[in-house]
């Protein structure tokens, strides 16, 4: 069946970097895009950006340009999320999710299980 | 780009319908017919319930229905049950490949 399944919980110090990876399987893998989008403790979700699987393209939310980088690898048909200058803010569940239908790149329906990241000194 | 507005917070009694507004601008919600609704449960993923504005995924029920009117997109769930308790979060396309979230509005069935 269709699933992505990431990387486990993260903790790291302040000003550090952190890559958190979401592996697909069950479907064509370069047809859909991806989306990261994160979820502070007890607040709502925010958009984070999208990768075109197939051509490596990306988009990012405007508040996170220059910390946020996001790479896929074809061969393992995985995706990857690279924040750097973590601060205490940052922490939170993060959850990759797919683009819905091939080629859509404006809703989302299946998502990871969510990867923790905390940030404390 | 602000976040787009919700409710905090809404109820129903079972039986009932609920609407849950969500208003961005002409530069989202207003620009395009890409809304999309999201339920989720505490501790779980995110679960897609209606997309393009008034389209509902394959397994979601007809009780689940959206609109849109200018700048604000609406989600309405008639015949509340039980497991509608949750909460809900608009999305929608702000052009050059990305995307804005509501704030998010929490349903209680009461």
């Amino acid at each position: 069946q269709v699933q992505l399944v990431q990387s486990g919980a993260e903790v790291k110090k302040p000003g550090a970097s952190v890559k958190v990876s979401c592996k697909a399987s069950g479907y064509t893998f370069t047809s859909h895009y991806m989306h990261w989008v994160r979820q502070a403790p007890g607040q709502g979700l925010e958009w984070m950006g999208i990768i075109n699987f197939d051509a490596g393209t990306t988009s990012y939310a405007q508040k996170l340009q220059g910390r946020v980088t996001m790479t896929r690898d074809t061969s393992t048909s995985t995706v990857y999320m690279e924040l750097s200058s973590l601060r205490s803010e940052d922490t939170a569940v993060y959850f990759c999710a797919r683009g819905y239908g091939p080629g859509n790149p404006r809703t989302f329906d299946i998502w990871g299980q969510g990867t923790m990241v905390t940030v404390s000194s | 780009q602000s976040a787009l507005t919700q409710p905090r917070s809404v109820s129903g009694s079972p039986g009932q319908s609920v609407t849950i507004s969500c208003t961005g601008t002409s530069s989202d919600v207003g620009g395009y017919n890409y809304v999309s609704w999201y339920q989720q449960h505490p501790g779980k993923a995110p679960k897609l319930m209606i997309y393009d504005v008034n389209k509902r995924p394959s397994g979601v029920p007809d009780r689940f229905s959206g609109s849109k009117s200018g700048n604000t997109a609406s989600l309405t769930i008639s015949g509340l049950q039980a497991e509608d308790e949750a909460d809900y979060y608009c999305c929608s396309y702000a052009g050059s490949y990305t995307l804005l979230f509501g704030g998010g509005t929490k349903l209680t069935v009461l």
